[in-house]
């Protein structure tokens, strides 16, 4: 199947820094991608879907200012946490659409974010 | 977001036994559903899909069964193994929220050797 590769897959940072995690569609073109973030034992929480080209369409609760995502081109979104809190430790999975897989969602290795 | 925050069940299964993963879906308007298999500190993988129109579709060792009258999906997987221990997600796409995919609360699969 189609690959997503997704870097970091793990980071710490201190309090108020930002952190940026990217998300690769490797084979193919994906003109909108998602990012979902998990807490430990609990289930995927769809945050914003990536539009490439457009402005990021966010789910409702989801703060834009505090997480910026950039679709630049057709293969790489980007999400950054801005000044990042302990409460923003979590595992952040991006997802990407293959148009030439009858629309089938391929998801990254995830990312791990501990913020101290 | 739209996805449900809850802690998650957990079913265990006897080695070789059949398992049946349970879901209940929100949207009566979703015209498309996937099963996820997760890893511990991993992504989702894809296990099997299925469309609105039809009601049962077969994998390698793995059926999954959809009621749309009562919004309800099933994943059964034939003769369990070890390495079929993971979380278990079933997701619905949403075609009027822009084709959005939205999971459900999940099932944790221990394996009994």
């Amino acid at each position: 199947g189609a690959v997503v590769s997704q870097h970091p897959s793990w980071v710490i940072c201190k309090s108020g820094t930002s952190v940026k995690i990217e998300c690769r569609s490797l084979d193919f073109q994906a003109t909108t991608m998602f990012w979902y973030r998990q807490f430990p034992k609990q289930s995927l929480m769809l945050m914003a879907t990536s539009n490439e080209g457009s402005k990021a369409t966010y789910e409702q609760g989801v703060e834009k200012d505090k997480f910026l995502i950039n679709h630049a081109s057709l293969t790489l979104s980007t999400l950054t946490v801005t000044s990042a809190h302990p409460e923003d430790s979590s595992f952040y999975i991006c997802s990407a659409r293959d148009p030439q897989a009858n629309e089938k969602l391929f998801f990254g290795s995830g990312t791990q974010l501990s913020v101290l | 977001g739209e996805s449900v925050g809850l802690h998650l069940p957990t079913l265990s299964v006897q080695e070789g036994d059949n398992s049946i993963i349970n879901c209940a879906y929100s949207n009566s308007a979703s015209d498309y559903f996937i099963w996820y298999k997760q890893e511990s500190g991993k992504g989702p993988q894809f296990i099997i899909d299925i469309r609105s129109n039809m009601d049962k579709r077969q994998g390698q060792r793995v059926t999954v069964l959809l009621n749309k009258t009562v919004k309800h999906l099933s994943l059964q997987i034939a003769a369990t193994q070890p390495g079929d221990s993971a979380v278990y997600f079933c997701a619905e796409n949403i075609k009027e929220y822009g084709n959005k995919l939205v999971f459900g609360a999940g099932t944790i699969l221990r394996v009994k050797s």
